[in-house]
């Protein structure tokens, strides 16, 4: 088993620009989540989603767009890409239950100039 | 307001020290807390969870705790080494699921 793969894990834009961050787990996990980790703060909720077809915003979900059309995947996309969006992003997945241990991936770096 | 306050910020210890890590939580209702080791570079992985009805749980030389009446946790690593210099992260999980994340105490062990 991978576990929780992401894609780039670094990536330079400039303000304005678009691109998707790619996150695929092969843990037939139902639920998937993306964080963004800041120095000093604690990990973000940005969108999640607890299945196949269903998403839903997160604590920090202004400038990202996310789909989940299949189990194994859930993409991040930046939409127009600003400063404030220089981060750390993560992946992660669990079971639906009440213990629910996240897995996370290897994260992406993106910075914004 | 849900907040997870840990500390300290961050830690130097010699190898083979013991050092002790804590989290504080204003979390409610408290459905469980876990405790994640991020290395430099890596996602979190989990170390141990604790739920309301346990006071100590042991995972090799780490050893959490949790006083849920005072709402404290806290992670003991035994005789240090070097690989466990790292991020320490505290995340308590609310029943209806949601999860609130502790800024980290980063640990750094030198020889």
């Amino acid at each position: 088993n991978a576990g929780v793969t992401q894609t780039p894990k670094f990536q330079v834009l400039k303000t304005g620009q678009s691109m998707t961050l790619q996150c695929a787990q092969d843990m037939n996990h139902e639920y998937m989540s993306w964080y963004r980790q800041d120095p000093g703060m604690g990990l973000r909720l940005i969108h999640y989603s607890v299945g196949a077809g269903i998403t839903d915003q997160g604590e920090v979900p202004n400038g990202y767009n996310v789909s989940r059309s299949t189990t194994e995947d859930f993409p991040l996309r930046l939409l127009s890409a600003a400063p404030s969006q220089t981060s750390v992003y993560f992946c992660a997945s669990s079971y639906s239950d009440e213990t629910g241990e996240l897995f996370f991936g290897e994260g992406s770096r993106l910075t914004v100039l | 307001k849900n907040q997870v306050e840990q500390s300290p910020q961050s830690l130097i210890i010699l190898e083979g020290k013991n050092c002790t890590l804590q989290c504080n939580y204003t979390v409610s209702p408290f459905s469980n807390l876990r405790w994640y080791k991020q290395d430099t570079g890596r996602g979190p992985v989990s170390l141990t969870i604790m739920t309301f009805s346990e006071n100590t749980k042991s995972n090799g030389r780490y050893t959490a705790t949790l006083d849920a009446d005072t709402k404290q946790s806290s992670l003991h690593i035994t005789a240090s080494q070097l690989s466990d210099s790292a991020s320490y992260i505290c995340v308590v999980r609310q029943y209806g699921n949601k999860l609130v994340f502790g800024a980290g105490t980063i640990l750094r062990v030198k020889s």
